[in-house]
């Protein structure tokens, strides 16, 4: 199981943070990435990027600029900062394992709402 | 925008067939490369139902099949029932983007 946790308010130029907490397994698994990926309000999904559990990342190149994601092995979490948000941040952010070999995503996070407001 | 195109919505009377198409734009989404199709229900996370073009997940009825031909692929759901009212997304790789891409999405309306 995957679970999202972290403020569901951001002001804007602030930085998003947020965690995913893996359960039911080690997240230092050779045949797994973590991915984060985004929904605003009515719209559609949106890839942010991945980690692998010894650190390697990808990001998408529209976020690149904004974006960090981590990973700790010892607390079998992974957690996104996206830097100087503003209210086109606004969504709903699922984290979710990415299958290496099947390369889908085949479990996600319940989804947790973050707003960017003053 | 997505590289990979669907249309925003299809519709059918409970017990007809729909298909809901997934057109990938250029070349970076080739033979090579697998298309996978998720379902999401009203305010809940998306879950994977197909994988890997044609495969459904574990307890995915029949009545779902997906399929690939080239740069295209298509989710097909027969015997539409009521409660497959929901939002439908195929994703792939885009080896130019080295990313992971989803099509924009399709609402499913049972009629």
């Amino acid at each position: 199981q995957l679970q999202e946790s972290g403020p569901g308010l951001v002001k804007p130029s602030e930085t998003l943070s947020l965690t995913c907490t893996v359960s039911g397994g080690s997240i230092s698994s050779n045949e797994y990435f973590w991915g984060w990926i985004r929904q605003p309000p009515g719209k559609g999904l949106e890839w942010i990027g991945s980690i692998y559990y010894v650190g390697t990342s990808d990001y998408n190149p529209s976020l690149k600029s904004r974006l960090t994601i981590s990973v700790d092995t010892s607390k079998n979490h992974f957690s996104l900062r996206l830097r100087s948000v503003t209210a086109a941040d606004t969504a709903v952010y699922f984290c979710a394992r990415y299958d290496i070999v099947g390369e889908n995503l085949d479990h996600w996070g319940q989804g947790t709402l973050v707003t960017v407001s003053s | 925008q997505s590289v990979l195109t669907q249309p925003p919505s299809v519709s059918g009377a409970p017990g007809q067939r729909v298909t809901i198409s997934c057109a990938a734009s250029g070349s970076n989404i080739g033979p090579g490369f697998d298309v996978h199709w998720y379902q999401q229900l009203p305010g809940t996370a998306p879950t994977l139902l197909i994988y890997g073009n044609n495969n459904r997940l574990s307890g995915v009825p029949d009545r779902f099949s997906g399929s690939k031909s080239g740069t295209s692929a298509s989710l097909a759901i027969s015997g539409l029932q009521a409660d497959d009212e929901a939002d439908y997304y195929c994703q792939s790789y885009d080896s130019s983007l080295n990313s992971v891409v989803f099509g924009g999405g399709t609402k499913l309306t049972v009629l």
